[in-house]
């Protein structure tokens, strides 16, 4: 299968900073990603959309002020988390669709990125 | 809104027994399901797609299900091995997607196969 990867794995930060999350398609070029957030034990909730090019799309209560997506090219898309507190500790996995899962819709998903706000 | 639901949330068998999960959801205009395994802390690993128009799909050991008309499908798994333990995801992908179309997932179900 296609290749997602996410860096950094894990970031602790201060309350108050910005943190950025990277994820790359390493084989394949994804016209549409999507950033999700997974709270312990509980399922993940998709937080936006990216297309190549275009803003993203937030679901409902995303704040798209707090969490800039940019998808600047057809493999590399990345979550900035502004002003980070520590209730925005979470566990966020990216994943991407295009390539060979442009027509199955398949999605395939990065390693995912532990962040703690101190 | 789509909800999906996964049953059981957690299950412990033997090594070498056979099992099924569940996983339902409420609107039957899906474009396709796909089963994910998650290990602690990890991403999620794509085991299954399932078009819409399909019902079923297989890979070694697994097979999944789908009864769209009922909303409904399930993974099983054969001949159950200690490395399968971990957390089984189902996901859906609406039909109508508009400006989002990431997918609805379950809860997952959380799997330990014992020695």
């Amino acid at each position: 299968g296609a290749v997602v990867s996410q860096h950094p794995s894990w970031v602790i930060c201060k309350s108050g900073t910005s943190v950025k999350i990277e994820c790359r398609s390493l084989d394949f070029q994804a016209t549409t990603m999507f950033w999700y957030r997974q709270f312990p034990k509980q399922s993940l909730m998709l937080m936006a959309t990216s297309n190549e090019g275009s803003k993203a799309t937030y679901e409902q209560g995303v704040e798209k002020d707090k969490f800039l997506i940019n998808h600047a090219s057809l493999t590399l898309s990345t979550l900035t988390v502004t002003s980070a507190h520590p209730e925005d500790s979470s566990f966020y996995i990216c994943s991407a669709r295009g390539g060979p899962s442009q027509n199955t819709g398949e999605l395939f998903f990065g390693e995912g990125s532990r962040l703690t706000v101190l | 809104k789509q909800e999906v639901t996964q049953i059981p949330a957690a299950l412990s068998v033997p090594e070498g027994e056979n099992l099924v999960l569940n996983c339902s959801f409420t609107d039957s205009a899906i474009y396709n399901l796909q089963w994910f395994r998650q290990d602690p802390g990890k991403g999620l690993t794509s085991l299954l797609l399932i078009q819409s128009s399909q019902r079923e799909q297989t890979s070694g050991r697994l097979n999944a299900s789908l009864d769209k008309s009922s909303g409904r499908s399930t993974l099983y798994i054969a001949a159950s091995q200690p490395g399968d333990s971990a957390t089984y995801l189902c996901a859906v992908r609406a039909r109508s997607g508009g400006g989002a179309d990431g997918l609805t997932f379950g809860k997952g179900t959380h799997l330990i196969i014992q020695p």
